[in-house]
């Protein structure tokens, strides 16, 4: 149990929707991390938030973008889906700068047909 | 450019010593994660080593390091069934762009009885 959940387990999307997946990190942890995991791959990582701003981004076009709340929630937004958005999508989160363990929620599902 | 490398499969008896490989190419990688992911969950955080240590035991694991060459190593000792899952090693800098990991493609480990 990493304290890290996200919501929904699973979400069908249509190519072309927006989709909006949802994190809540642990107390306490102001960064959070988002990463895309095609099947049968490794997690790709698209972006990094702290402390509300994004400081980092991976090889994603700008129609992934994401939102990080005060209350350690935070959001990733994909507009316009495509057939390759299916993957599973982790995001995971640590207690900032000077901690290096990082810990993943179970993931968000997402097959857009 | 960052890349991470793995052989996809290892099978062994249950008892036996299972021992994972890794090699990446970024020498300037701080942090050197394994996770483990079992069919349709998250990633779990196993252990970590730090880019100036050659080696961390920690119970039945076992991380070995070698910078020069950079090659990573996990050693399962006393494989259980339970053991059965993906592994996955991770590069990672450190400080405010610690939440970026690169990852392998992934080790399936299989245990048999």
């Amino acid at each position: 149990e990493t304290g890290v959940t996200q919501s929904p387990t699973h979400l069908i999307k249509t190519r072309g929707q927006q989709v909006t997946l949802r994190c809540s990190s642990q107390s306490g942890h102001n960064t959070v991390s988002w990463y895309q995991q095609a099947l049968g791959q490794g997690p790709q990582f698209i972006f990094q938030y702290y402390r509300e701003e994004e400081n980092g981004r991976g090889n994603f076009p700008p129609r992934f973008s994401g939102l990080q709340f005060p209350n350690y929630s935070s959001e990733l937004n994909v507009n316009a889906l495509e057939l390759d958005d299916s993957a599973l999508y982790l995001c995971a989160s640590r207690g900032g700068a000077g901690e290096h363990e990082q810990y993943f929620g179970p993931g968000t599902r997402l097959t857009v047909t | 450019g960052e890349d991470v490398e793995q052989s996809l499969f290892l099978s062994v008896r249950e008892g036996d010593s299972s021992v994972i490989n890794c090699t990446y190419t970024d020498s300037s990688s701080t942090y050197l994660y394994w996770y483990k992911q079992e069919p349709g969950a998250g990633l779990q955080l196993l252990t970590y080593i730090f880019s100036n240590m050659d080696m961390k035991q920690d119970q039945r694991l076992t991380v070995l390091l070698n910078k020069k060459d950079k090659h990573l190593s996990l050693r399962i000792a006393d494989t259980q069934t339970g053991d059965s899952a993906i592994y996955f090693c991770a590069e990672g800098s450190g400080g405010n762009q610690g939440g970026k990991l690169i990852f392998g493609q992934g080790t399936e480990l299989s245990v048999k009885p």
